[in-house]
């Protein structure tokens, strides 16, 4: 199955500041999602985005599809933003069922 | 607005015996998954649906079986459960083929002693 590589596995923040997180993949896909996890562990979708650019308040996602990566920017991070992120893909290979990474686990702190 | 429910959301089991998670979704997808969560793992597909009828295996799915009983259920049985199997489990729908969002349950909390 397609394999997820998503860094850094663990961020702290101070609220305000920005970052961006990163996803490899190691096929082509032609679904990719990120999600975040709230602490409660409910799992949200913030963005369906196979290819190009998409903005959602105060976070932004870009995905080269052709080079195999997604990124995800968080900006004036808040303690809201605390939780884990997972990018997941997936390609007619698969099914079309996702395949998540390990996610990212990040901190925002007051 | 239910989206996608899961039934139980928290169960304690012995080892050795059996149960059903219970999903079923009110969106008219065609496609259904269960993933479980282990700390550090993300999430593993264990079994999905990609229509009505069907059913296939993921990347982990010893020691599960599941039913897709019709367009709205899909459930996931635990015939004899051993202490690896302790997990949160989810249940998630979409339409099928690539272009669709995927919406996932609350989770079925489990642990097996």
């Amino acid at each position: 199955g397609i394999q997820v590589e998503q860094s850094p596995p663990d961020l702290i923040l101070q609220e305000g500041a920005n970052s961006t997180l990163r996803c490899n993949f190691s096929d082509s896909v032609n679904n990719l999602q990120w999600f975040h996890q709230n602490p409660w562990g409910q799992l949200i979708n913030l963005f369906y985005i196979p290819s190009g650019t998409k903005q959602n308040g105060g976070l932004s996602a870009t995905t080269v599809a052709t080079e195999r990566y997604s990124l995800l920017y968080i900006s004036s991070s808040q303690t809201t933003d605390s939780g884990v992120y997972f990018c997941a893909g997936s390609n007619s290979n698969s099914g079309y069922a996702l395949n998540f990474g390990k996610g990212t686990s990040l901190l925002v702190t007051p | 607005n239910a989206g996608v429910t899961q039934t139980p959301k928290f169960q304690v089991l012995k080892t050795g015996q059996s149960m059903t998670l219970q999903c079923a979704q009110d969106m008219n997808h065609n496609s259904m998954y269960w993933y479980r969560q282990d700390p550090g793992m993300g999430l593993r597909l264990i079994y999905y649906s990609a229509s009505e009828g069907t059913t296939d295996k993921g990347e982990v799915p010893n020691g599960y079986n599941v039913s897709r009983l019709n367009k709205r259920e899909f459930s996931l049985r635990l015939e004899s459960a051993a202490p690896s199997q302790t997990s949160v489990y989810f249940c998630a729908s979409r339409q099928q083929f690539s272009g669709n969002t995927i919406y996932f349950g609350e989770g079925s909390w489990l642990t097996v002693v």
